[in-house]
C-alpha cells in the first residue's frame, strides 16, 4: 500500500464547475500537508500548505485536512481552463522533511 | 535568483554513460532536495541537503547515484553507468525552513533525462 493514495483521473469538468480533489494517507504521524499544481513539462508549483487539521482558503482554492480520517482535499471554485493541470497532494512528517507525493490527478477544465 | 534553476533542461545519453545534473537553489535557502518523477513511480524523494551535508539519502535508488553540494548553494546529482530505467525528470527543490522561513519547498523546472 502506498503511503499516499490519489485517484489519477483524468478528471474533466466544464468551466465554472466546483472541483474536488482528494487524497488519503496511511500514517497518522504526517503533520504537514500540501497541494502542488504541475503544468505539462514544468516543475510543481506550491498551491496550498497546511499544518495539522483544518481548512485554509486562498482565493478560489480551499484545502481541507481531516487527520481523524487521514483525508486531505482541495476544492477549486469557479474553475477556469487555466486550472487544467495535474494536481499533486504531498505530506511530510516534520518541518523540513522530505515530501511524499500522491500519484497526481490530471484535471481538464473545458471552456 | 528569482527561483530554483536546473541545467540542462534536457539530457539524452547512451546507456552506460555518466551524467551530471545541476541545481541552483533560491538564494539564501540552505535546504535543498532532489526528487525524481517517472510515469510508473510518480514523484519520489532522492536526497536532502542541509547546507553541505546530506542528513537524508534514503531515496537514492542505488550506489550509481550520488549528490554533492558545495558552498551551501549549487548541488550536483551524478548518475554513473546510466541505465534505461534511470530515464525520468529529475527535480530539485529548496526551502528556507532552516533559516527561519516557511516549510514550503519550491521546485525548479526539472531536467528531463533520456537514456537510450
Amino acid at each position: 500500500q502506498k503511503e499516499v493514495e490519489q485517484d489519477p483521473g483524468p478528471l474533466s469538468v466544464p468551466e465554472g464547475a466546483i472541483v474536488s480533489l482528494n487524497c488519503t494517507y496511511s500514517n497518522s504521524a504526517f503533520q504537514y500537508f500540501m497541494w502542488y499544481r504541475q503544468y505539462s513539462r514544468k516543475g510543481p508549483e506550491l498551491l496550498m500548505y497546511t499544518y495539522s487539521s483544518g481548512n485554509k482558503e486562498d482565493g478560489r482554492f480551499t484545502a481541507q485536512v481531516d487527520k481523524s480520517s487521514k483525508y486531505i482535499s482541495l476544492f477549486i471554485r469557479d474553475s477556469q481552463p487555466s486550472d487544467s493541470a495535474t494536481y499533486l497532494c504531498a505530506v511530510s512528517y516534520n518541518q523540513g522533511g522530505k515530501l511524499i507525493f500522491g500519484q497526481g490527478t490530471e484535471l481538464s477544465v473545458k471552456p | 535568483g528569482a527561483g530554483v534553476s536546473q541545467s540542462p533542461s534536457n539530457k539524452v545519453t547512451e546507456k552506460g554513460k555518466d551524467v551530471e545534473l545541476r541545481c541552483d537553489p533560491i538564494s539564501g535557502h540552505t535546504a535543498l532536495y532532489w526528487y525524481r518523477q517517472s510515469l510508473g513511480q510518480g514523484l519520489e524523494f532522492l536526497i536532502y541537503f542541509q547546507g553541505n551535508s546530506a542528513p537524508d539519502k534514503s531515496g537514492l535508488p542505488s550506489d550509481r547515484f550520488s549528490a554533492e553540494r558545495t558552498g551551501g548553494s549549487v548541488s550536483t546529482l551524478t548518475i554513473q553507468r546510466t541505465q534505461q530505467e534511470d530515464s525520468a525528470v529529475y527535480l530539485c527543490a529548496s526551502s528556507s525552513w532552516w533559516d527561519g522561513g516557511g516549510n514550503e519547498q519550491f521546485f525548479g523546472p526539472g531536467t528531463r533525462l533520456t537514456v537510450l
